[in-house]
């Protein structure tokens, strides 16, 4: 069975630092990996997926995620943090060809960015 | 856009009350899940449905059912409700057929059960 693991709960940034949130998955054969945001009292948000192709995906507010076949990671980036940033962010996986299954969510991290 | 609605943001029940959870999505989508939140857990599935009528069990759907009558509409239900049923309730959907898509999800609904 699919799993997502996001190692830790909370990242602390300065404001204009670059920030990442760490992503590792297990699943057979090339997985569909998406990461979405959730800001506090709402619903989860959609910020970018991979499915196939180039590595390096780029998605909504400025945020990417590096795609990692041998390291089986899909890390979250920004080069630039912003105090708006400041949310809780989830990884999540679909396995290959399953159709449009359920996705396994990550335990997600809390993100705080501090000017 | 679409869009996902839950019929509460916040919601007080008391213990063995039944309690409905209604999730109402406008972009036609085959698909509908029900997820919940806890700190430190992440989101953990219930329950999903593929079209109307139809349900599948997810990873913890004991103390839980659904009602798909109408494929815009995804009911949870608590049949008799308990203490450690307090959490936040997320609904979801998707389409289906139309390639590698995301879930969209609603607001969410704080329940809380004393």
């Amino acid at each position: 069975a699919q799993s997502v693991a996001q190692p830790e709960d909370q990242v602390n940034v300065a404001e204009g630092n670059p920030l990442t949130v760490k992503c590792t998955y297990s699943v057979s054969g090339n997985p569909y990996l998406f990461w979405y945001v959730q800001y506090p009292n709402r619903g989860l948000q959609f910020l970018l997926k991979y499915i196939t192709g180039d590595n390096l995906v780029k998605g909504s507010y400025g945020f990417e995620a590096e795609f990692n076949k041998s390291q089986t990671s899909f890390h979250l980036k920004k080069p630039s943090a912003l105090v708006s940033d400041s949310a809780l962010y989830f990884c999540a996986v679909r396995e290959p060809n399953s159709g449009n299954t359920p996705l396994v969510f990550g335990k997600g991290t809390r993100l705080s960015v501090i000017a | 856009d679409v869009k996902v609605t839950q019929s509460s943001r916040y919601l007080v029940k008391r213990t063995g009350e039944k309690v409905f959870l209604e999730c109402v999505q406008d972009m036609d989508h085959e698909n509908m899940f029900w997820y919940r939140q806890d700190p430190g857990l992440g989101l953990r599935l219930i329950y999903f449905s593929y079209d109307v009528k139809m349900k599948e069990k997810g990873d913890i759907p004991e103390g839980y059912s659904v009602s798909r009558e109408k494929k815009e509409r995804f009911s949870l239900i608590l049949e008799s409700a308990s203490t450690n049923q307090t959490s936040m309730y997320l609904c979801a959907s998707s389409p289906q057929g139309r390639g590698v898509v995301e879930q969209f999800f609603g607001p969410g609904t704080r329940l809380t059960v004393l």
